[in-house]
Parts: structure tokens; C-alpha cells; sequence
């Protein structure tokens, strides 16, 4: 069955460094996203982009944040000077063309900021 | 804000239905209702979701009431892998999943 895929499963950074959470979505699904949970809250939707470009972003997703599709088969999450409270799981998801449909999530990046 | 609400946990014995309800009330006339699942901090996996008419796959059925202010999903026949906390979400689309806390199931042997 295909799957989304997340690198690396656990990451660890310094406060104020760049990181980038990489996601190789399904091959077929036009569709990306990009969500968090910071730990025993809630899922929080951060981005989806389509067609190389944002669709629709959050709140939590401010200047700080960029998503990237670079080679076509790649979906990336840049935070660009990372905060204590980036500390979360972050989920990549990916879907097909039909918009009314499931979202295949990945397993996610546990990034933690010290 | 997540426009449903859900029981924070429920039990359910081993080989029996797990019957999950949600509530809401507010949904617009172009929002679907999604079930998602989380077991222990994996990512959320999709179950099933519905419109107007009630919905089965070879997880689990989804019962819509004919007002469309509450739903239900039911697991036939409950095993210990379905321990998780499961998802009802109000949504137009998969665009922005708006999460709520859920309800954790437990199945007991």
C-alpha cells in the first residue's frame, strides 16, 4: 500500500536554528499538507499547497514557516529560526485529485527545539 | 474551533461493536463529516466519511441522521488494534481539517 513517507523520524535543534522536515508524499496525489501536535494537545493544520503553490494556511503559519515542493517528488517544511515552542510532531499528508476524499498522513518528524 | 463534540473516552469489549458518537449541530449544508484515528501519537489515519447518506468500507460504517447534526461510526466487531483515539471533523474539504480532542477508545479482552 503506498505510503507517505517522513524524514527524519526525530529531530533535535538548537533555538534559533534553521530546520527542514522533509515528506515524500504519495506519487499520484496532487494535494500536500502540513499539520502539528504539540504534545497531548490537539492536531493543528499549519498549510496545504497545490499546484506549487499555498492553498490555504493557518495562523500558527507565520513568516517563520515555508513549504517547498523543490523536485516533484519531495514536500518540505522550513522553519526558518526555530522556537521552544516549535516543539511539536509534525504530520505530513497528501491526497489525490478529488478534493472530497482521505488524507494519507505520514508518521511524522518529532522535532524538539532546546 | 472543532464544531463537534465528542465523549472524551469510551470502553468497549473485545469482539463487540464500538458504536462512537459525535455531535454537530452546526454543520453547514456542504461540510462532511470525516473519521480519522490516532493510535498512540502515529499519524491520524483515515476511516471513512460521509455527506447525506450513511457510508460503509471495510473498516467501519458511518450513520448520518437524516437532520445531519449528529453521526455515528461504528466498528462491527472491535479488536485491541483499535484502541486509538478517533476523530469527528466538520470540514467542506480536506483543505483544513479543524481537529477536535476526540474520543479515546479502549477495547478490553
Amino acid at each position: 500500500e503506498p505510503e507517505v513517507t517522513q524524514t527524519p523520524s526525530h529531530q533535535v535543534t538548537q533555538m534559533g536554528q534553521e530546520v527542514i522536515l522533509r515528506c515524500v508524499p504519495i506519487s499520484n496525489h496532487l494535494y500536500f499538507y502540513w499539520y502539528r501536535q504539540i504534545l497531548g494537545q490537539k492536531v493543528e493544520f499549519l498549510v496545504s499547497f497545490y499546484n506549487n503553490e499555498i492553498s490555504e494556511k493557518s495562523e500558527i503559519f507565520d513568516d517563520q514557516f515555508s513549504v517547498e515542493r523543490p523536485d516533484g517528488s519531495n514536500f518540505t517544511l522550513k522553519i526558518r529560526s526555530t522556537k521552544l515552542e516549535d516543539s511539536a510532531m509534525y504530520f505530513c499528508a497528501s491526497s489525490d485529485l478529488t478534493v472530497y476524499t482521505e488524507a494519507f498522513f505520514g508518521q511524522g518528524t518529532r522535532l524538539t527545539v532546546v | 474551533d472543532a464544531k463537534t463534540t465528542q465523549p472524551p473516552s469510551m470502553d468497549c469489549a473485545e469482539g463487540r461493536a464500538a458504536n462512537l458518537p459525535c455531535n454537530h449541530s452546526t454543520i453547514s449544508g456542504n461540510e462532511y463529516v470525516y473519521w480519522y484515528r490516532q493510535i498512540h501519537s502515529q499519524g491520524p489515519q483515515y476511516i471513512i466519511h460521509g455527506l447525506k447518506n450513511n457510508e460503509t468500507n471495510e473498516m467501519a460504517s458511518l450513520i448520518i441522521t437524516e437532520d445531519r447534526k449528529s453521526s455515528t461510526l461504528i466498528l462491527p466487531h472491535a479488536t485491541l488494534r483499535d484502541t486509538a483515539v478517533y476523530y469527528c471533523i466538520v470540514c467542506p474539504s480536506n483543505y483544513q481539517l479543524i481537529w477536535g480532542a476526540g474520543t479515546k477508545l479502549i477495547i478490553k479482552p
